[in-house]
């Protein structure tokens, strides 16, 4: 079956780094997206992974190994808007979206 | 417009009632899909559009689920004799559709409550 494996809650200090693991298990690959959603919105687009390597945005980088079947999002210099929750989903053949439940991501003083 | 609108925003309804959710995709973004996301789970997906057709409707969870595109924009799902494990928040997205790894930009939803 597809599944996608991402912790359901982690907690991290103002200012510090924080790594948000997704495992994933899809028939076929086409590519690993990560989104934001703030409680009470919709998710919006932060990255996309389709070759192995780690691709730096800003305070924010993806990494991919395919071989693997495993995703990090890293976050740098946190902020308290960065409390939100992190959406891991995995393309697969059909090019459908295959999506973790998130991780709540609390960040604190 | 500059984004995915969805209307109405909140709507609740009595069991048994038919609901219908409108999407208003980005200008010129052909790919349009519908998800639902209940309480702290992730997205579930329902349909996809690519124009006016619906190659991928495997994701409707039963026969009280329909959706239809027109004009190649506005999509309306509509759920009928709605049940109370119906409520959730219904999201749609639209992407350029000229890849299919195009990015998908959400709407803010649609939070339906069945009473």
């Amino acid at each position: 079956g597809q599944n996608i494996d991402q912790p359901t809650e982690m907690t991290a200090t103002e200012g510090a780094i924080v790594q948000i693991n997704c495992t994933y298990q899809t028939s076929g690959f086409n590519g690993l997206f990560w989104y934001q959603q703030h409680a009470g919105e919709a998710p919006t687009f932060l990255s996309y992974n389709v070759l192995d390597g780690l691709e730096e945005k800003g305070r924010f980088s993806s990494f991919l190994s395919r071989s693997k079947g495993y995703s990090y999002l890293l976050l740098k210099e946190l902020q308290m808007k960065d409390s939100a929750s992190y959406l891991c989903a995995s393309m697969d053949s059909n090019y459908q979206l295959i999506w973790g439940a998130g991780t709540k991501l609390i960040i604190k003083p | 417009g500059a984004g995915v609108s969805q209307s109405p925003s909140n709507k609740v309804t009595e069991k048994g009632k038919d609901v219908e959710l409108r999407c208003d995709p980005i200008s010129g973004h052909t790919a349009l899909y519908w998800y639902r996301q209940s309480l702290g789970q992730g997205l579930e997906f329902l349909i996809y559009f690519q124009g006016n057709s619906a190659p991928d409707k495997s994701g409707l969870p039963s026969d009280r689920f329909s959706a239809e595109r027109t004009g190649g924009s506005v999509s309306t799902l509509t759920i009928q004799r709605t049940q109370q494990e119906d409520s959730a928040v219904y999201l749609c997205a639209s992407s350029l559709g000229q890849g299919h790894t195009d990015t998908q930009y959400f709407g803010p939803g649609t939070r339906l409550t069945v009473l």
